[in-house]
Parts: structure tokens; sequence; C-alpha cells
């Protein structure tokens, strides 16, 4: 089975600040993909990454930073200097092909960024 | 390119009404999915049509039926509605299901109130 657990329910950081927002995962398959999606007040879902299980390399967008580890099972999103236009309700997503093209959310990070 | 596009926004019904949405996908993508959104279950998948036929279905009753046209827009149909049908309903596209992840672009999803 497949299941995305997103521990931090609700975050609260001060404008500037760093912020970690944590991702585990379970599947029994070798391959797959997994994402970060963010959804503001508006709600609509805002693709952020895209990671394949094979490629294990850390990415840096501006100040957005994704951690993949296969041997932890973990796919963390760092925000780097945290920007009142942070905050917003952040998935973690997976899909496994074999599983058909659905994508399975955890349940989300609230992240609230005050001036 | 516009986005994927959904209406209407916001829609109010009563039980026992049906009700059907619409999502047209971003142009190019063949592949239309559904998810519903509700505070206490979180995003669930409904299902997902590529090329007019339905690829997979999540774990819904046989009221949450949809199809897709030969222009790829897509529509979703619940039929007798109850109150815990009430959530915002997503509609996402992609390019097609054989095509790498097939990075999935949400559409800003309609909310539906059953009173």
């Amino acid at each position: 089975a497949q299941k995305v657990t997103q521990a931090q329910t609700e975050i609260s950081v001060v404008e500037k600040e760093d912020v970690t927002l944590d991702c585990v995962y379970e599947t029994r398959d070798t391959t797959y993909y997994l994402f970060w999606y963010k959804q503001p007040p508006s709600g609509e879902l805002v693709f952020l990454i895209r990671r394949n299980s094979f490629d294990e390399q850390n990415e840096i967008s501006g100040r957005y930073s994704w951690n993949f580890q296969k041997s932890t099972s973990s796919f963390n999103f760092t925000i780097t200097a945290s920007q009142v236009v942070d905050s917003a309700v952040y998935f973690c997503a997976l899909r496994n092909p074999n599983s058909g093209y659905a994508l399975n959310f955890g349940k989300g990070t609230s992240l609230l960024v005050t001036p | 390119k516009a986005g994927v596009t959904q209406t209407p926004r916001y829609l109010i019904k009563t039980r026992g009404q049906q009700v059907t949405l619409s999502c047209s996908p971003i142009s190019g993508h063949r592949s239309v999915s559904w998810y519903q959104q509700t505070p206490g279950q979180g995003l669930q998948f409904l299902f997902e049509y590529f090329s007019e036929t339905q690829r997979n279905k999540g774990n819904f009753p046989g009221r949450f039926s949809g199809r897709q046209f030969s222009n790829s827009r897509s529509e979703m149909n619940v039929s007798t509605l109850e109150l815990g049908d009430s959530a915002l309903y997503l509609c996402a596209s992609s390019r097609s299901p054989g095509q790498g992840a097939g990075t999935q672009y949400f559409g800003p999803g309609t909310r539906l109130t059953v009173l």
C-alpha cells in the first residue's frame, strides 16, 4: 500500500526564518514519483517539484530546496528566508505508475509566515 | 498557455439533487483527473480519463461518475447529493500517462455546498 505522512499539521514562523516541511512515504514499488504542491487560500493546487525514485539528487530553486533520501523514505522541503507570501498549505504526494495515474496525497502542512 | 479551467467555481445544491462540474485541460493535455478535497478526508482521487476512457477510479460510490469528450474536456456528475458531498472538487490535467511522471496541473476547483 502507498502512504504519505506529513506529521506537521501546522507551522508558524516569523518572516525570514528558514522552515522545513517533512514528508515520509511508504511504497513497495521500486519506481515511483514524488511531488510537492502548494495550496494558497485561493484553493488552486500549484505544482512545485517532481522527483523520480531513481534520481536522489537534491534540488534548489531560489529560496526552495528539496532533500530526497530513499534510505529514510523522506522527501523534505525547505524554504529559506520565508516570506509572508509563502503562507499556504503544502502537500506532498506519491504516484506509482503501476497503481494508475492517481496522486496519493499527505494530509498537508499549513504554513503561516507572519511579518 | 492557459491553465486548467473549471466551471462553475461555486455551486449550492440541496440534498437529492444532481450536479455536473466541468473541466477544460491545458491545451495539448489529454489526461484529466478529478479529486475531492474535504477537511476530514483531505485530497482523494475520484477518477482519471485519457482518450475518452476511464483508466482509473478511486473508492467512491457509483453516484460519482464522469466522462471525457474528444476535445479532452471532462465533466463529472454527482447524483442524489448528500451533505457529505460538500467539498472542493479539483480537476487536474497532464500530457498523457505514458510520458514520464505525468505531472498533473490543477485548476482552481469548484466549491460545492450541499444544503
